[in-house]
């Protein structure tokens, strides 16, 4: 099975911040990397698919990249709603496997 | 509007059963591979299956093969999963996911159902 680790496991910012978390996969994934937002209470919503595309109706100021076994997530100006558990999963094998999550927190 | 409302999960002694479905409005049913993911409390996000869009495709995660069976009813815009032998450790909120895209080339999960808990206690 393929390992997503991302870093850091939690993260505190200020709104207008800028944040990146990185996501490792075990190996190589070409560019097969999402990344999605969770809310307390809520279902995960999709952000970033194949490691830079930009799912329909995300703000701009998520964005992601890298490729092979090392991607990043950026969020640039940090808005209120931003503050949630970040996850990457790696889409090229089976099983489909996760990051173990990134919370991210108000300062 | 996508929709994917899960229902089926509850209270269930070690041991037993529980058939999950969940319900699809807003798309061609039919043109889409979908998934199963659980999430256990305060933890993080499990993959568990996948079936495609015509059933011909069908996988699961080791940790629950041989005890939990996706299938789906293209007629009536439904998923299903069949979960047996349930432990103490399955107890989670159960999600299905849409599969958009190639399963060979970057499937991603872009709209998700709110939920289903499955709580395995005696």
């Amino acid at each position: 099975d393929i390992q997503m680790t991302q870093s850091p496991s939690s993260l505190s910012a200020s709104v207008g911040d800028r944040v990146t978390i990185t996501c490792r996969a075990s190996q190589t994934i070409n560019n097969y990397l999402n990344w999605y937002q969770q809310k307390p209470g809520k279902a995960p919503k999709l952000l970033i698919y194949t490691a830079s595309s930009l799912q329909s109706g995300v703000p701009s100021r998520f964005s992601g990249s890298g490729s092979g076994t090392d991607f990043t997530l950026t969020v640039n100006s940090l808005q209120p709603e931003d503050f949630a558990t970040y996850y990457c999963q790696q889409s090229y094998s089976i099983p489909r496997t996760f990051g173990q999550g990134t919370k991210l927190e108000i300062k | 509007e996508v929709h994917l409302v899960a229902s089926g999960g509850g209270l269930v002694q070690p041991g037993g059963s529980l058939r999950l479905s969940c319900a699809a409005s807003g798309f061609t049913f039919s043109r889409y591979a979908m998934n199963w993911v659980r999430q256990a409390p305060g933890k993080g996000l499990e993959w568990l299956s996948y079936i495609s869009a015509d059933s011909g495709m069908i996988y699961q995660a080791d940790s629950v093969k041989g005890r939990f069976s996706i299938s789906r009813d293209n007629a009536n815009n439904s998923v299903f999963l069949q979960i047996n032998s349930l432990r103490a450790e399955d107890t989670a909120l159960f999600y299905c996911a849409r599969g958009f895209g190639s399963f060979d080339y970057g499937e991603f999960l872009d709209y998700w159902g709110q939920g289903t808990l499955v709580t395995v206690s005696s």
